[in-house]
């Protein structure tokens, strides 16, 4: 009865490859976010879907591709990746466009060697 | 812009002893403000959030955080520390576009809240 759910939890992998990142909420939500948290803990927002559509990109490298095929799922395709790219990435997902709670999943570790 | 700035890295406490997380934003509008835990190789969860509705926040596990606007602040705050307390806090700010009324959080840089024996 997990909330938010990514799959896998570890990816790793070597420079050059393509990999995806997976994210499931059963909660009901109807917008879902990921964010990636560096080294250091930092924590910053990547992506945001509405309903299906793209509503925030902050300026992530277009290696960088989300995609949304429902409101419950929201995924991460990662192209040519990159050393600078290794990193924990989070999935969470929110009701509505206001100031409300987001839900966050275990997270995703991505090492890229 | 809307900010927050979170000081002290670490903060270390002994067990029973009072917990002090700070937090300060900066915004020329009323925010809103939340605080998130981050347990070990886990995920964030929400500990408590400001939506203007009273000054003073209740939250999960103890916790408690003040709305101070003159001071611009959101200091997070326990009477006594569990060990289980020992996390990662981060607190963040929601922006809102007028235009597409989008929420997005903006996140301070954490702090690591260390408990003693």
């Amino acid at each position: 009865d997990t909330a938010v759910s990514q799959t896998p939890k570890y990816l790793v992998t070597q420079m050059g490859n393509d990999k995806s990142i997976k994210c499931e909420q059963n909660l009901g939500h109807d917008t879902m976010y990921w964010y990636k948290q560096d080294s250091k803990k930092f924590l910053k927002i990547m992506f945001s879907y509405n309903n299906k559509e793209l509503i925030i990109n902050e300026t992530v490298p277009n290696r960088f591709s989300p995609k949304s095929p429902d409101k419950a799922h929201l995924n991460l395709h990662i192209n040519s990746l990159e050393l600078g790219d290794s990193a924990v990435y989070f999935c969470a997902s929110s009701q509505g466009l206001t100031q409300e709670t987001q839900y966050f999943g275990p997270g995703t570790r991505l090492l890229v060697l | 812009a809307q900010s927050v700035t979170q000081l002290g890295s670490h903060v270390s406490v002994s067990e029973g002893a009072l917990v002090l997380l700070r937090c300060n934003y900066s915004s020329s509008v009323p925010p809103y403000l939340f605080w998130y835990v981050q347990y070990p190789n886990q995920g964030l969860q929400l500990l408590l959030k400001y939506t203007s509705a009273a000054t003073l926040v209740k939250g999960i596990n103890g916790f408690e955080a003040e709305f101070k606007k003159s001071e611009t602040s959101f200091h997070l705050t326990k009477p006594s520390a569990h060990m289980s307390d020992a996390a990662e806090y981060f607190c963040a700010v929601s922006l809102s576009s007028t235009n597409t009324g989008f929420q997005k959080l903006v996140f301070g840089t954490g702090t690591r809240l260390l408990v003693s024996p």
